[in-house]
Formats: structure tokens, C-alpha cells, sequence
């Protein structure tokens, strides 16, 4: 099944404590992204990708890292969360090009940073 | 810059047709897309105009006209089903690199569908 999957979907930390929220497609999708939502926001991008090792910063990248060493995996890093990364978060992947107007999105990991 | 304006909330009736409205200001994108959500799941994608014009999908039509900075989706025969938040989302160029950015979405529609 062509999917994208995120790990964990829920997650509750402290302030500081370093995580990564990991995010593979099976898919062969050149383009991945990551997303927040924040409730009246709607989706704001963080970072994105378009092909293994070339990464980008998208809206909202302050606080946050990424890497893309293989085609199906974009693990997003936050060194040390704070509160106001509280958010639900959606990696996302897409074909390149013309067709990368279609985006797959993950399930979404629910995170609060206490 | 480069924003979207979203209705934040749209109500209609089970079997009713209803239009979410997107309009925007940028200096130029590749093409308009519409994703739907129902509440706490992901994003799904529903439509996309590269050209102006209006494109069908079933229940689901989608409208662009870029002379006039304006979109829209348009659904008909309501269903309860279709209660969920609509974005809208354009494509944008980075005039450095030639290259496309990815998506930019607008802060999204609630549409309600009552019995």
C-alpha cells in the first residue's frame, strides 16, 4: 500500500529534551515536506526537500532541523523543543515537477512540549 | 509576499451545493490545489487548476481565474460526509533557483453540512 507513515503519532516532552519525529514513503516521491498546524494557522511549512541531500527552509524553520540521506526518509530534529512548538505535524511527499502539486500526507504526530 | 484568504467558516444543507472562495496576492505561482481535512486526520488532496477554467471531479468542481486573483471549490450534492476543512493551496516559484517551492495553503474552511 503507497503510504506515508510518521513516528510517533503522539508525543509529550519537556522543554529541552532533543527528539526526532521520523517520516518514510514507500512511494519513490522525489519532494518531501514538513508541515505545522496550529488551530486558524492552517498548514505552515517548516522545511522541505527535493531529492536526497538538497534540503530547504520553508515558512517556519526557526527551532527545527532536517536531513534527507535516503529518498524515503525525512526525520525532523528539534534540538530543544519549547513550548511554543506545540503543534500537530504532517511530513509530506509528492512526485517532482509538474506533478508535485499532489502531496501525500502522513497521519500526523500530535506533539506538546511542556 | 505571497498570502491566502480563506472563508474561515461555511454552513449548508445535506443535498445543497456550497463554493469555498480563495483568493490571493502573489507575483506568481504554478497553479491553485485544493485539499480536504476531516477533523484531526491528514490532508488529502481533492483538485488542481494549472490553467484557468473550471475542472470536475465527480461531486467536486474547482475554478481558476488568474486575471482576476480568484478561486473557488464548488460542492454539490451535500453530503454529511463532506463535513470537514477545505485549503486551499498554491505552488510558488524560487526566483533564485528557478526551481518550485513547495505548497503554500491558505488557514483553511470549515464547512459545516447540516441535516
Amino acid at each position: 500500500e503507497a503510504q506515508v507513515t510518521q513516528n510517533p503519532r503522539y508525543l509529550i516532552t519537556v522543554t529541552g529534551k532533543k527528539l526526532t519525529v521520523t517520516c518514510s514513503q514507500n512511494m519513490n516521491h522525489e519532494y518531501m515536506s514538513w508541515y505545522r498546524q496550529d488551530p486558524g494557522l492552517g498548514l505552515r511549512q517548516i522545511y522541505y526537500s527535493m531529492n536526497v541531500e538538497v534540503t530547504d527552509k520553508g515558512d517556519v524553520p526557526e527551532g527545527y532541523k532536517v536531513s534527507r540521506k535516503e529518498k524515503r526518509n525525512f526525520p525532523l530534529i528539534l534540538e530543544s523543543p519549547s513550548p511554543n512548538q506545540t503543534s500537530l505535524y504532517f511530513c509530506a511527499s509528492s512526485l517532482k515537477g509538474l506533478a508535485s502539486h499532489e502531496q501525500f500526507f502522513g497521519p500526523g504526530t500530535r506533539l506538546t512540549v511542556l | 509576499g505571497q498570502s491566502l484568504e480563506q472563508p474561515s467558516e461555511v454552513t449548508a444543507v445535506e443535498g445543497a451545493i456550497v463554493q469555498i472562495n480563495c483568493t490571493y496576492q502573489t507575483s506568481g505561482f504554478y497553479g491553485l490545489s485544493w485539499y480536504q481535512q476531516h477533523d484531526g486526520g491528514a490532508p488529502t488532496f481533492l483538485s488542481y487548476n494549472a490553467l484557468d477554467g473550471l475542472e470536475e471531479t465527480g461531486r467536486f468542481s474547482s475554478f481558476l481565474s488568474r486575471s482576476d486573483s480568484y478561486g473557488y471549490l464548488l460542492l454539490q450534492e451535500l453530503q454529511m460526509k463532506d463535513s470537514a476543512s477545505y485549503f486551499c493551496a498554491v505552488r510558488l516559484p524560487v526566483f533564485s533557483s528557478g526551481s518550485a517551492r513547495q505548497l503554500t495553503f491558505g488557514s483553511g474552511t470549515q464547512l459545516t453540512v447540516l441535516p
